[in-house]
């Protein structure tokens, strides 16, 4: 089975704190994304990579970066935490072409709450 | 720009059958999709119709029709598990494009 970890299934932090959210897939996916889902607004794409050391903008990437030095791991970065960032962010990976149903494996999910 | 709406919230009865429509506005995409969140989950994925027609997988079926710009999920013989959001997306080069999602209420 796939598997998608996520570091946390609960993070509290303080407004201007530097936040890292880590995402480990074990089934060698080229994609990788990070989204934020809030109530009434499904999930918005925050960063996604689609190999190594590639990362391409969402939606909302404001207040946000990504990392991803290895394939199996992509990290979400707050650079400095904000209350309007609280929220559940998740992490998924796929396989890595288009119009192959895209099917995407999400992690359990981090739900953050900045105060 | 590309955007998807769906219902917001659908009721039925145990047992019964119901349909989850999905309208869409895009200027090309490969496929539609659909994944269930239950609450507290993460989303997991359901169906994926890249042609016109429907798709049937047990319970649920899946249909596009590009020329309406239009899908739907459909769930047969209800059941309390069925219970969750479901969501519809576009597969729109390397990332899917979400809708909203439709929260299904079961009652007994």
């Amino acid at each position: 089975d796939v598997k998608v970890t996520q570091s946390s299934r609960y993070l509290v932090k303080r407004t201007g704190e530097k936040v890292f959210l880590e995402c480990v897939q074990d089934m060698d996916h080229e994609n990788m994304f990070w989204y934020r889902q809030d109530p009434g607004l499904g999930l918005r794409l925050i960063y996604f990579s689609y190999d190594v050391k590639m990362k391409e903008k969402g939606d909302i990437p404001e207040g946000y970066s990504v990392s991803r030095e290895k394939k199996e791991r992509f990290s979400l970065i707050l650079e400095s935490a904000s209350t309007n960032q609280t929220s559940m962010y998740l992490c998924a990976s796929s396989p890595p072409l288009p119009g192959q149903g895209l099917e995407q494996y999400f992690g359990p999910g981090t739900r953050l709450t900045v105060t | 720009g590309q955007s998807l709406e769906q219902p917001s919230e659908v009721t039925a009865v145990e047992g019964a059958i119901v349909q989850i429509n999905c309208t869409y506005q895009t200027s090309g995409f490969y496929g539609l999709s659909w994944y269930q969140q239950h609450d507290g989950g993460a989303p997991t994925f359901l169906s994926y119709n890249a042609l016109d027609g429907l798709e049937e997988t047990g319970r649920f079926s899946s249909f596009l029709s590009r020329s309406d710009s239009y899908g739907y999920l459909l769930l047969q013989e209800l059941q309390m598990k069925d219970s969750a959001s479901y969501f519809c997306a576009l597969d729109s080069n390397y990332q899917l494009i979400w809708g909203a999602g439709t929260k299904l209420i079961i009652k007994p």
